[in-house]
């Protein structure tokens, strides 16, 4: 497609609810990064993929957080048993070759 | 690690006057800096970047400057307009990895008429 598309753009979980988050990247972008950004701040990186392969996920806050792209294309970022910390928006990026990072909208997950 | 932090956390500027952001990082090694542009509700949008082999680079109305003596980034906007209200994130690629960015907590840019 033309941009970053992620669903839901909004998604209010009750506590200890689990969500699924999903990033269409542009096709053909081999690069997918996961971000969280609380409010007020920068994003903070979470997890990468390189194609299929999950090749950096040092930035998941817990085991609670789980992301997967099996083919290579479309993602889920995966939040079990959500807490109010795991409030924030989630934005995904994907990328071609290392530069021209495009960004989506992000999904603004509220935990309450 | 890197770590990058800005030195204002809100910047007001007059309709058509000049905008600098300033933007420090902590690794000398880093390779590749992006600056975005951040509107309320939208992802970071892309505005200009540079490499570590370079001091200055130009777009429209943007200039990027990068000092690495003193591990220091700008971004200058001439003759700002209401639209380019946002927050700014510079964005750092350190060298040796796979391009994952690390972004600054962010300039908040408000433009008044």
């Amino acid at each position: 497609g033309a941009g970053v598309s992620q669903s839901p753009r909004y998604k209010v979980a009750k506590r200890g609810q689990d969500v699924a988050l999903r990033c269409d990247p542009i096709s053909g972008h081999v690069s997918l990064f996961w971000y969280q950004q609380a409010l007020g701040q920068g994003p903070e990186f979470l997890t990468y993929f390189q194609n299929e392969a999950q090749l950096d996920k040092s930035g998941l806050p817990s085991d609670r957080f789980f992301a997967e792209r099996p083919e290579g294309s479309v993602s889920t970022l995966k939040i079990q048993r959500t807490q109010q910390e795991d409030s924030a928006v989630y934005l995904c990026a994907s990328s071609l070759a290392g530069t021209g990072y495009t960004f989506g909208s992000g999904t603004r997950l509220t935990v309450v | 690690g890197e770590s990058v932090g800005l030195h204002l956390p809100t910047l007001s500027v007059q309709e058509g006057d000049n905008s600098i952001i300033n933007c420090a990082y902590s690794n000398s090694a880093s390779d590749y800096f992006i600056w975005y542009k951040q509107e309320s509700g939208k992802g970071p949008q892309f505005i200009i970047d540079i490499r570590s082999n370079m001091d200055k680079r130009q777009g429209q109305r943007v200039t990027v400057l990068l000092n690495k003596t003193v591990k220091h980034l700008s971004l200058q906007i001439a003759a700002t307009q209401p639209g380019d209200s946002a927050v700014y994130f510079c964005a750092v690629v350190p060298s040796g990895g796979y391009n994952k960015l690390i972004f600054g907590a962010g300039t908040r840019l408000a433009v008044h008429p």
